[in-house]
């Protein structure tokens, strides 16, 4: 299994309160990505990165920051989290386009967050 | 941006017997990978197979293969000797590989195996 780790698993937090995410690899893979999967909707890109401190939006990127100040981890934070990012976030991490095994998109556990 | 669709929310098979789930996509590159991914009820996203595009030949895993129409732009999966471990959602995925080497993906098929 590709080490990648996301914590917490879970979180229950109120709205209006700021919410970190963190993921780690141990890869030395160069993209990390942060999505969040919905029912209806499948995964969904918020952030991405592509190398330390090199970082792009994605389709629902409103509401969330993200930062990447060393090569292994990347961090998601909800500013003031609301009741519509209640979703579960799962952290992937890639390499490039060189052998097999770098193509692919490899992925953390997930969190599920609950906004109450 | 591209976009990846998968249009049946949920499949049935019988075990043992074949099923295949369709994935299509919309794209004006020419080069850039295709995957489907597996996610049990544990969650845990698991690559089931890999394409590249500009492969002609089809994918194959063991029980799994792929049929890649690359100019209908047609991604489906073919699972074969269907068994209890399968029933899972299913994800169609498409990487870019000149857009910031994104991964975009489909709203997932979930498929159930009847024994």
């Amino acid at each position: 299994d590709a080490g990648i780790t996301q914590s917490p698993r879970h979180k229950v937090t109120e709205t209006g309160t700021p919410v970190t995410l963190r993921c780690h690899q141990t890869e030395n893979h160069r993209y990390m990505y942060w999505y969040r999967q919905d029912p209806g909707h499948g995964l969904r890109l918020i952030h991405y990165s592509y190398g330390v401190k090199d970082t792009d939006k994605g389709e629902v990127s409103d509401g969330y920051s993200v930062s990447r100040s060393k090569t292994e981890d990347f961090l998601l934070t909800l500013e003031s989290a609301t009741s519509s990012q209640t979703s579960v976030y799962f952290c992937a991490i890639s390499g490039g386009f060189g052998k097999r095994g770098d193509t692919e998109a490899f992925f953390g556990q997930g969190t599920r967050l609950t906004v109450v | 941006a591209q976009t990846v669709t998968q249009s049946q929310p949920e499949m049935s098979v019988q075990e043992a017997e074949t099923v295949t789930l369709s994935c299509t996509y919309d794209t004006s590159e020419s080069d850039y990978y295709l995957f489907w991914y597996k996610q049990p009820p544990s969650r845990q996203m698991i690559l089931v197979i890999r394409q590249e595009a500009y492969k002609q030949q089809n994918a194959t895993e063991n029980r799994f293969s792929v049929n890649f129409q690359k100019a209908a732009k047609s991604f489906s999966l073919k699972i074969s000797d269907s068994q209890l471990g399968d029933a899972a959602m299913y994800f169609c995925a498409y990487r870019s590989v000149n857009t910031g080497n994104q991964f975009y993906f489909g709203t997932g098929t979930s498929l159930t195996v009847i024994p």
